[in-house]
């Protein structure tokens, strides 16, 4: 296993265009997450799966943002009608469901909206 | 509400000495984790060290230990015997419970080793 992926790693968009970022988590890992990251900042969690079920959206940034991980393998994360304010790196984690567990991350979308 | 507090935007040490980022944090949970992470110049983020909350004994990784003050709430890294490859952002974070061990990051430390 080479870890967890994303895809792509670079996307620069137009305003108002709709985007879909790609994450191939780990594949024993049950969870997996969605943070944002802005520059000069940690990164922000947005949303988690376990397994194919999305238990917890309501931190997504608004009703533009959606993601979704159909049979609980990979993960989408859609964008639409982006704003120059979605600029930023958008980080994919995956890990096993113990409370301590080491989450490991992808290398990241950075996202540019011009 | 969880917080994670880095007081250190930035930060520069001398290669082979020692340097300690300094975290606190703010938890309302019983048990808890805390972590740091590093994130080098346009790589992924790793983890460093964690620290479960009821253990007492300061988690140790090789060249990183942490100073865990429970009843303080803070959680600082200590770094010994630095090196060039250390040079990355560095993130403490709490784990959420409450959102399926989501972290709850601070703002991040930059640590610059220089020769």
């Amino acid at each position: 296993d080479t870890g967890v992926s994303q895809d792509p790693r670079h996307k620069i968009t137009k305003r108002g265009q709709n985007v879909t970022f790609r994450c191939d988590p780990i594949s024993e890992h049950n969870r997996l997450y969605w943070y944002r990251q802005t520059l000069g900042q940690g990164p922000e969690f947005l949303t988690y799966f376990q397994n194919e079920a999305q238990l917890e959206k309501s931190r997504l940034l608004s009703n533009r943002f959606s993601a979704e991980r159909p049979k609980g393998s990979f993960s989408t994360l859609e964008i639409q009608r982006t704003e120059q304010g979605d600029s930023a790196m958008y980080l994919c984690a995956s890990r096993t469901g113990q409370g301590g567990a080491e989450a490991f991350f992808g290398q990241g979308t950075r996202l540019t909206v011009v | 509400a969880q917080t994670v507090t880095q007081s250190q935007p930035e930060m520069s040490v001398q290669e082979a000495e020692t340097v300690t980022l300094s975290c606190t944090y703010d938890t309302s949970e019983s048990n808890y984790y805390l972590f740091w992470y590093k994130q080098p110049p346009s790589r992924q983020m790793i983890l460093v060290i964690r620290q479960e909350a009821y253990k007492q004994q300061n988690a140790t990784e090789n060249r990183f230990s942490v100073n865990f003050q429970k009843a303080a709430k803070s959680f600082s890294l200590k770094i010994s015997d630095s090196q060039l490859g250390d040079t990355a952002m560095y993130f403490c974070a709490s784990i959420n419970s409450n959102s399926g061990y989501a972290l709850n990051f601070g703002k991040g430390t930059s640590l610059l080793v220089t020769p």
